[in-house]
């Protein structure tokens, strides 16, 4: 089974702070995601990687930048966090293109 | 714009009853995939059809597609407490991205005992 793992479930920062989201999948995987959920918003996707050291930018980048330096792990950053990004952090994986992703438990991000 | 659109946003039934949520969208798919999300929690993938496809079973579930309305249902048969979720349908664009899924707002299930 994939597993995908998130280093935190809840977490409370304050405004300004910089914040590291960490997910880490143990099945090979070639492509990483964070979305952010919201009510009534839905799922938005933030950014993605295909490859190592590779990135693309979401629907929402603004605010945030990512880090893809093993293939295993994918760190989000949020490089000064504002209220606005409190919310359900997302990590997912697959193994090519658009099939199916397999998700982390999320993390919750409180921002004071 | 948002691909993905499901219908309807909530759905309370008794245990027992079959559960019917639609998703409709508005461009051209390469596939189109269901996901559960348990309260508080990740996603989890339940079925992937392809846009060549027209109906799949998984289990007590059955998903169809019909590319010419745009629109896809999935069905949970005889439904159980533990079905009490949301369900999201997830579009890929072929005219898009690679990679990129456009998740819908979801359909809150809820069965009661």
């Amino acid at each position: 089974d994939v597993k995908v793992t998130q280093s935190s479930r809840y977490l409370v920062k304050r405004t300004g702070e910089k914040v590291f989201l960490e997910c880490v999948q143990d099945m090979d995987h070639e492509n990483m995601f964070w979305y952010r959920q919201d009510p009534g918003l839905g799922l938005r996707l933030i950014y993605f990687s295909y490859d190592v050291k590779m990135k693309e930018k979401g629907d929402i980048p603004e605010g945030y930048s990512v880090s893809r330096e093993k293939k295993e792990r994918f760190s989000l950053i949020l490089e000064s966090a504002s209220t606005n990004q409190t919310s359900m952090y997302l990590c997912a994986s697959s193994l090519a293109g658009v099939e199916t992703q397999y998700f982390g438990p999320g993390t919750r991000l409180l921002v004071l | 714009s948002q691909q993905g659109e499901e219908d309807p946003q909530a759905l309370s039934i008794q245990e027992g009853e079959n559960a019917t949520m639609n998703c409709s969208y508005k461009t051209s798919i390469n596939n189109l995939q269901w996901y559960r999300q348990n309260s508080g929690r990740g996603l989890v993938h339940l079925i992937l059809i392809r846009s060549n496809e027209r109906e799949k079973h998984s289990g007590r579930l059955r998903v169809t597609l019909d590319t010419s309305k745009k629109s896809s249902s999935l069905l949970i048969t005889a439904s159980r407490a533990a079905d009490t979720a949301s369900y999201f349908c997830a579009t890929s664009d072929s005219g898009g991205s690679n990679y990129k899924l456009t998740f819908g707002k979801g359909t809150l299930l809820t069965v009661n005992p």
